[in-house]
C-alpha cells in the first residue's frame, strides 16, 4: 500500500506570494495532520482535519489555511509568505481523530524556500 | 511551540556500540512515539507506547514508557551505520476532540570520525 504522499517535494516562492501545499494519506486513514519542521527543530503542530472538518491548530497566524477534501486529501494554504516561513511542511495521517493505538504516519514532506 | 526536552541533542557512534537517548516533559502524556527521520524525508514511526511503565522492543531498538508518563527512553543495542540520522520523541494526548504531536528538539547520530 502506498503510505502518504505530498506534493510538490520542492518549492521556492518570493516574499508576498502565495502557496498550496497537497497531501494524499494512507488509504483508509481519515484525519490528516500538518506539522511545520524548521531547521534543527522537531516538527510543530499546524492544524489536524477529519471528516473534512478542522479539529485541532496550533499556534500559527491566519496567514495559514487548510481543507479536507472528501477523499480525505488535504491542502495546506499559507498567504503573503514571510522568510520566516522557509521550513519543510509535513502532513502526516492516522486512522481516526485521536484514541490509542493511532499512530501518525508522515509524508516526505514538502520543502519550501521564501526569498 | 511547545517542544519535549530530548537528550542528548548529539551523540557519536562507532559500530556495534549501544546507544541511549531520553525525552521529558513538565507535563503528562498517554502515548509516547519514537520517530527517525533521514535528511529530506519525513519522519518513519520506530516504536509506540501506550501504557506507563511499558517496554517495547522492535529488533534492536527498545523504549520505556516512563512509570510518571513524563518521560520516554530508546536504546538502540549494536548500532550499525544505517542508524545514523535524527531520532525524535513526540508525546499525544489523545481523547477528546483532537490528537496532536509534540515534538522534541530531536538526537543527532553521527558515525565518529
Amino acid at each position: 500500500d502506498a503510505g502518504v504522499t505530498q506534493s510538490p517535494t520542492h518549492l521556492i516562492k518570493t516574499r508576498g506570494q502565495h502557496v498550496t501545499l497537497r497531501c494524499s494519506p494512507i488509504s483508509g486513514h481519515k484525519s490528516v495532520s500538518w506539522y511545520q519542521q524548521v531547521l534543527g527543530q522537531g516538527p510543530q503542530f499546524i492544524f489536524q482535519y477529519y471528516e473534512k472538518e478542522e479539529r485541532g491548530r496550533g499556534n500559527f497566524p491566519d496567514r495559514f489555511s487548510a481543507r479536507q477534501f472528501p477523499n480525505y486529501s488535504s491542502e495546506l494554504n499559507v498567504n503573503a509568505l514571510l522568510l520566516g516561513d522557509s521550513a519543510l511542511y509535513l502532513c502526516a495521517s492516522s486512522k481516526r481523530l485521536a484514541g490509542s493505538s493511532n499512530e501518525q504516519f508522515f509524508g516526505p514532506g514538502t520543502r519550501l524556500t521564501v526569498l | 511551540g511547545q517542544q519535549l526536552n530530548q537528550s542528548p541533542q548529539s551523540m557519536f557512534i562507532q559500530e556495534g556500540e549501544d546507544v541511549s537517548m531520553n525525552c521529558t516533559s513538565s507535563s503528562i502524556f498517554n502515548t509516547w512515539l519514537w520517530y527517525k527521520q533521514d535528511p529530506g524525508e519525513g519522519p518513519v514511526l520506530l516504536i509506540a507506547l501506550y501504557k506507563a511503565g511499558e517496554l517495547t522492543s522492535n529488533g534492536r531498538l527498545t523504549a520505556q514508557f516512563g512509570i510518571t508518563r513524563k518521560d520516554s527512553f530508546l536504546n538502540i543495542s549494536a548500532s550499525i551505520p544505517s542508524d545514523v540520522g535524527i531520532y525524535f520523541c513526540a508525546g499525544l494526548n489523545y481523547g477528546g476532540s483532537q490528537g496532536n504531536l509534540i515534538f522534541g528538539k530531536g538526537t543527532k547520530l553521527s558515525v565518529k570520525p
